[in-house]
């Protein structure tokens, strides 16, 4: 099935320093991929449509400047979250949808931590 | 009001037993429904697609009532292994964008 392999798993960082986050598609081509934060024992929050080769599409609320979207490529999406501060700290997830399956998979998810 | 709304739960079931539980939603427009599981600290997975004629996954069976905009998950004899938060997502009528329910709890419990 698809597979969406997000990296890294875990990281710590400090305050004021960015932090950037991974999500590949493996075996499938993905235009559109999606970026959710989820805090403890709340549910996925979607930030942001990112978009193969335009500007990614952000949900109300989320900071453009502060979370940088790039996908540059049809199974690379990354995520920044740029001069991070520890309300920042919370699990990022992407998903991205292969075409040839139903329903959207997810990458493994990062667990950042600001200190 | 949420777009998508779960109770939380969390609902206590004996192992071997049946246990449901519903997800409102409030866009009428909406096209497609799922069941996601997620186990603590892991990412959501795909449990179900739910269809409108209702489908059946194993000990899994998922509703779909659009006229009172819910869907519902049903789990027969409940395992050890089913403990988990149940997410209700939706696509939205627009397209790609999933929303989330605040998921269900279960614990089940020898």
């Amino acid at each position: 099935g698809a597979v969406v392999s997000q990296h890294p798993s875990r990281v710590i960082c400090k305050s004021g320093t960015s932090v950037k986050i991974e999500c590949r598609s493996l075996d499938f081509q993905a235009t559109t991929m999606f970026w959710y934060r989820q805090f403890p024992k709340k549910s996925l929050m979607l930030m942001a449509t990112s978009n193969e080769g335009s500007k990614a599409t952000y949900e109300q609320g989320v900071e453009k400047d502060k979370f940088l979207i790039n996908h540059a490529s049809l199974t690379l999406s990354t995520l920044t979250v740029t001069s991070a501060h520890p309300e920042d700290s919370s699990f990022y997830i992407c998903s991205a949808r292969d075409p040839g399956a139903y329903g959207y998979t997810f990458g493994s998810g990062t667990r950042l931590t600001v200190v | 009001r949420k777009e998508v709304e779960q109770d939380p739960g969390p609902f206590n079931v004996p192992e071997g037993a049946t246990v449901a539980f519903n997800c409102t939603y409030s866009n009428s427009a909406s096209q497609s429904f799922f069941w996601y599981r997620q186990d603590c600290r892991k990412e959501p997975k795909l449990l179900m697609s739910v269809y409108s004629s209702g489908n059946e996954d194993g000990r899994f069976t998922a509703q779909l009532n659009r006229a009172s905009q819910y869907i519902s998950l049903l789990i027969r004899d409940s395992k050890l292994s089913d403990s988990a938060t149940y997410l209700c997502v939706v696509n939205s009528a627009a397209g790609n964008k999933l929303t989330f329910g605040g998921g269900t709890r279960v614990l089940v419990k020898p």
